[in-house]
């Protein structure tokens, strides 16, 4: 069965400083595929990035970067220069190819706040 | 391009009622899903659909819910006989869907159902 764990439940910087999000994922499936939500305080989940089990490459986006290691099975998120909207909850998932339905298994989130 | 939209968003209702939410995915998406999501925890998946069928259901989803996607486009989630264990927030998602592919998911607003 798939799993993802984010064991960071809340976090708290001051503005500009670089904060790492973990991510762990357990998965039988050799093809899978990895995500990183964002849920303000409106609530509505937001897409940032979605990985694949072959690409091991690191991505970076503006302040945003993603470190992904399948030797540990980890799936890092890095905010760099944070600012105060920054601030939300942050979740990692996991989908695995063989169920051909694409669902997404979440962890429990981490609470992020940015502090002025 | 609009999103995906979810109505009502919230519904407040008594034990015992039936309710039902509606969600309207982005147009040219063929994949829908429902998640339920409650306080400090990740969204759980619940169903999904491919067009109008309905190709997987979560072993959450008890007798008292049903799912429809008539047309493969619009979808309802009825809750029949409430229970103040069905509060939460009722998240609806869509995707594009190739094969075993999986692509990003986009989420709605919500519905955050109370059940008194």
């Amino acid at each position: 069965a798939q799993k993802v764990t984010q064991a960071q439940t809340e976090i708290s910087v001051v503005e500009k400083e670089d904060v790492t999000l973990d991510c762990v994922y357990e998965t039988r499936d050799t093809t899978y595929y990895l995500f990183w939500y964002k849920q303000p305080p409106s609530g509505e989940l937001v897409f940032l990035i979605r990985r694949n089990s072959f690409d091991e490459q690191n991505e970076i986006s503006g302040r945003y970067s993603w470190n992904f290691q399948k030797s540990t099975s980890s799936f890092n998120f890095t905010i760099t220069a944070s600012q105060v909207v920054d601030s939300a909850v942050y979740f990692c998932a996991l989908s695995e190819a063989a169920g051909a339905n694409s669902k997404l298994t979440f962890g429990k989130g981490i609470t992020l706040s940015v502090r002025p | 391009d609009t999103g995906v939209s979810q109505n009502p968003r919230h519904k407040i209702t008594k034990r015992g009622q039936n309710v039902t939410f509606r969600c309207d995915p982005i147009s040219e998406h063929n994949r829908l899903y429902w998640y339920r999501q409650t306080l400090g925890q990740g969204p759980e998946f619940l169903t999904y659909f491919q067009n109008e069928a309905q190709l997987e259901k979560s072993r959450l989803l008890s007798d008292r819910f049903s799912a429809e996607r008539p047309k493969g486009s619009f979808s309802t989630l009825e809750i029949q006989r409430t229970e103040q264990g069905d509060s939460a927030m009722y998240l609806c998602a869509s995707s594009r869907g190739q094969g075993v592919y999986s692509y990003e998911q986009y989420f709605g607003p919500g519905t955050r159902l109370t059940v008194t």
